[in-house]
Order: structure tokens, then sequence, then C-alpha cells
């Protein structure tokens, strides 16, 4: 079955320390990837995704994403966390026009 | 300002009811999804459709179904709630339904949510 996986439900960082939270993709053909950021009670916002090209893509509020091919991941970075980047994030890959979405990762920023 | 909206924002709906949720985009949007929301289990899709006059079921479909009667419009209906249907939905569009898609137009834009108690 083709899905994407957010292995961690949490991940805490200090502030101005760089952040990492990863998915990992199952797809059959050219995988097409996105990010997602949800704050609370809000609808989900586009990050940034990967079509095709760079392997490296740059996104929103400084974030950006490292396609792997070879190990079938695409996780989200950003050099330093900021206490509003704590949210919940969420990747997502495309599959015959829909967008099938991980289980998400809660981002928690610490001063 | 364009995007979506969904109506209600919330709801508490007894069991058995018919609801029907709205949503109703303004960038003339072809593909259009509703999706739920329940903790630790993600986003789920519950149906779509590529463009008006299609609809198709995504993974959660029982116990809902869909129109798209046109570009703008797209009402999830529940024909008799369950409590198991309590959840935080969302409906979202994108400009581009094609397989493989055009680069430039992939992201979906979600609407605020609405939030759905069955009891």
């Amino acid at each position: 079955a083709q899905s994407v996986a957010q292995p961690e439900d949490q991940v805490n960082v200090a502030e101005g320390n760089p952040l990492t939270v990863k998915c990992t993709y199952s797809v059959s053909g050219n995988p097409y990837l996105f990010w997602y950021v949800q704050y609370p009670n809000r609808g989900l916002q586009f990050l940034l995704k990967y079509i095709t090209g760079d392997n490296l893509v740059k996104g929103s509020y400084g974030f950006e994403a490292e396609f792997n091919k070879s190990q079938t991941s695409f996780h989200l970075k950003k050099p330093s966390a900021l206490v509003s980047d704590s949210a919940l994030y969420f990747c997502a890959v495309r599959v015959s026009s829909k967008l099938i979405f991980g289980q998400g990762t809660t981002l928690q920023v610490k001063p | 300002i364009a995007g979506i909206t969904q109506a209600p924002t919330s709801q508490i709906l007894a069991a058995g009811r018919r609801m029907t949720l709205r949503c109703t985009q303004d960038m003339r949007h072809n593909a259009m999804y509703w999706y739920r929301q329940d903790l630790g289990l993600g986003l789920r899709l519950i149906h779509y459709s590529n463009t008006a006059g299609t609809t198709g079921k995504g993974e959660v479909p029982d116990g809902y179904s869909v129109s798209r009667a046109n570009t703008d419009d797209f009402p999830l209906t529940l024909a008799s709630a369950v409590p198991s249907q309590t959840s935080v939905y969302f409906c979202a569009s994108s400009e581009e339904s094609r397989d493989p898609p055009l680069p430039q137009n992939t992201e979906a834009f979600f609407g605020q949510g609405t939030r759905l108690t069955v009891v």
C-alpha cells in the first residue's frame, strides 16, 4: 500500500537549535511529497513540496526538506528553531491525485 | 480574501440525525477533498472530487456521501450520524488534479475545519 510514515509523535528542541522532523514514504513510481503545518484550532498550511529537481527544497518560514530516494525519506529541517515553530507537522504524499497524510508530529520548541 | 469556507465551525449532533457539512472555495480549483482528523491517526481521506461532476472514495468513506454539482461547492453528508463520526473535518482544494501533476499547481489549501460531536 502506498503510504507515508512519521515515526515520532513528538519532537522537543531548544530555541536556537536545529530541528528535524522525520518522514518516510512508500509509493510506486515518482513520489510527490509535501509538508504542512497546523497551528492550534486552525487548518493546515502548506510549507513546501518536492515534485522533481533539486533534492533540497526550501519553503516557508525558513524550513527546508531533503528528498532522499535511496532512503525513501523526506525529512523536514530548520537550522535554528523558534518558539513560534511549535505546532503539528504533517508529511504527505500525492497518490493518483489524492493527498495521503502521515500521522503527524508535534514539534515543541522550548525557550 | 480568496480561500475555502467551511460551515458550521462546530456542531453537536444527536446520533441518528442527518447532517451536511458545507464547503465552498472561490479559487476555481478543480480538485476538492474531505478529510477527518483524529488524534493519533492524522488526516484520513473520506471522499474526493477531481472535477465538477465526479467524485471518488477515499480511505474511510463509509457513512459519508458527497456531491460536486459545480466547481465551487463540495458538501459532505452524514446520512445517519454515529458517535464514531465525532471528529474534526477539513475540506481542501487544489488546482491540479491530473496525474502526474504539473509541478506548480499541486499544493492543497485547507479550510478552518468543522468540529463535529455526535452524542
